[in-house]
């Protein structure tokens, strides 16, 4: 089974700031198979990617997916008050598995 | 416009039966490919993925609460039900459930999810 470690656990950064937050992957997964999600209290969780860097629909450009083979990266450039969230990614594996990280908090500095 | 909407009790007892029913609209569970989970999230832990109904009634679990878990459909009515035995404290947290479309792997669409606490 695979295993997401995501890093950091808590990243503190100012409106304005570059985020990056990282995804391990215990195995190799190639680049397919990749998720990013956004999660915010009392709202509905958001997909942000897919196959790594596939950019979900309304997904503003300042996100952005890269990585394969074990290394995810989502990176955010000028964040936006909105962003502040806690984010996981997730591996898919067939028929039906689905893995998480265990998320990263993006918290205002 | 999908949207997908958690229902149930905020509040089970030990060892009872939770049912979350999920009702949704702007797509059909009937249409090939469509498919719909059921996760969950603990206070302060990470998302834990539960369940999935297909279309064609194929049904998944996971493999750490598959004795406890049942998935079922009602496509006339646009919902999908999950029930859990036996809940436990540590059962307690935020039920989502979300959708996975034709061709896809992934969760494109959430509900806002249910706040379940267990406690006598």
């Amino acid at each position: 089974e695979i295993v997401l470690t995501q890093s950091p656990g808590t990243l503190s950064l100012s409106p304005g700031e570059r985020a990056t937050l990282s995804c391990r992957a215990s195995q190799s997964i190639g680049s397919s198979y990749l998720a990013w999600y956004q999660l915010k209290r009392g709202q509905a969780p958001r997909l942000l990617f897919y196959d790594a860097s596939s950019r979900a629909n309304g997904i503003p450009d300042r996100f952005s997916g890269s990585g394969s083979g074990t290394d995810f990266t989502l990176t955010i450039t000028r964040l936006e008050p909105e962003d502040f969230a806690v984010y996981y990614c997730q591996h898919y594996d067939s028929p039906a598995m689905y893995t998480f990280g265990q998320g990263t908090k993006l918290e205002i500095k | 416009q999908v949207t997908l909407k958690e229902s149930g009790p905020a509040l089970v007892k030990p060892t009872q039966t939770l049912t979350l029913t999920c009702t949704f609209s702007g797509f059909s569970l009937s249409s090939s490919g469509m498919r719909v989970s059921w996760l969950r999230q603990p206070p302060g832990k990470a998302l834990e993925w539960l369940a999935r109904i297909d279309w064609d009634d194929d049904k998944f679990y996971s493999t750490s609460l598959e004795t406890r878990l049942t998935i079922s459909k009602d496509t006339s009515k646009n919902q999908v039900v999950l029930t859990m035995t036996n809940m436990q404290p540590v059962d307690a947290g935020t039920y989502y459930c979300a959708r996975i479309i034709y061709g896809g792997w992934h969760f494109d669409s959430w509900g806002q999810g249910t706040l379940v606490t267990v406690s006598s």
